[in-house]
């Protein structure tokens, strides 16, 4: 079955280091979306793709950045990890207009 | 850029009563506007989406509405079960599969 996957599923790094959340999917979904979970906050978007080599700023991209060099794949770059960047990011995808976004089951990153 | 507002932020119910989120959007060009359930530990799933050429759409227990002119939409739960407990979320984008904002979430306590 079509799926998408992300890794490290638990990760805890220290301030200052670069980190890298990876997301495959196997849907062959164009659009890719990465959203931080926040307690409060909901879930935020961060970047997304609209297809390879595109990718777009959303509401909290300061400190983050995505490339797409194929269909399958969207790593989230931690340049410099922050405490504030202690979160759970969900990895996202859909086929396209009138198309559902599907969630991958997360990534718990503690940042100390 | 788009914003979404969703209230209440806690909702706690008897088992068999009804509950309803409420949710404003802030861009006119919104068209697409799905809910998601998440459980505890788990990622955000689909349960039901409205497009904005319809006013009201229903799935056995489950109905949101959408108010246009005033930019609000609404979930509605009835005959509550201790399984609907669970964090709520609205979102709003245009065509859906593309760029989606989320509210902050509800979360919803069914009292057996």
């Amino acid at each position: 079955d079509a799926e998408i996957t992300q890794s490290p599923r638990h990760k805890i790094t220290e301030t200052g280091r670069q980190v890298t959340l990876a997301c495959h999917q196997t849907w062959n979904h164009n659009n890719m979306f990465w959203y931080r979970q926040d307690l409060g906050h909901g879930l935020r978007l961060i970047h997304y793709s609209y297809g390879v080599q595109d990718t777009n700023k959303g509401e909290v991209s300061d400190g983050y950045s995505v490339s797409r060099s194929n269909t399958e794949d969207l790593p989230l770059t931690l340049e410099s990890a922050a405490s504030s960047q202690t979160s759970v990011y969900f990895c996202a995808s859909s086929g396209g207009s009138g198309n559902t976004i599907y969630f991958g089951e997360g990534s718990w990153l503690t940042v100390v | 850029g788009e914003n979404v507002e969703q209230h209440p932020s806690t909702l706690s119910v008897q088992e068999g009563d009804s509950a309803v989120i409420k949710c404003t959007y802030s861009d006119s060009a919104s068209n697409y506007f799905p809910w998601y359930k998440q459980e505890l530990g788990k990622r955000p799933q689909l349960i039901i989406d409205i497009r904005s050429n319809v006013g009201e759409k229903k799935d056995q227990r489950i109905a949101v509405t959408l108010n246009k002119t005033a930019k609000h939409f609404s979930l509605h739960i009835t005959e509550t079960q201790p399984e609907d407990s669970a964090v709520y979320f609205c979102a709003a984008s245009i065509s859906g599969g593309f760029k989606t904002i989320f509210g902050a979430g509800t979360r919803l306590f069914v009292k057996a």
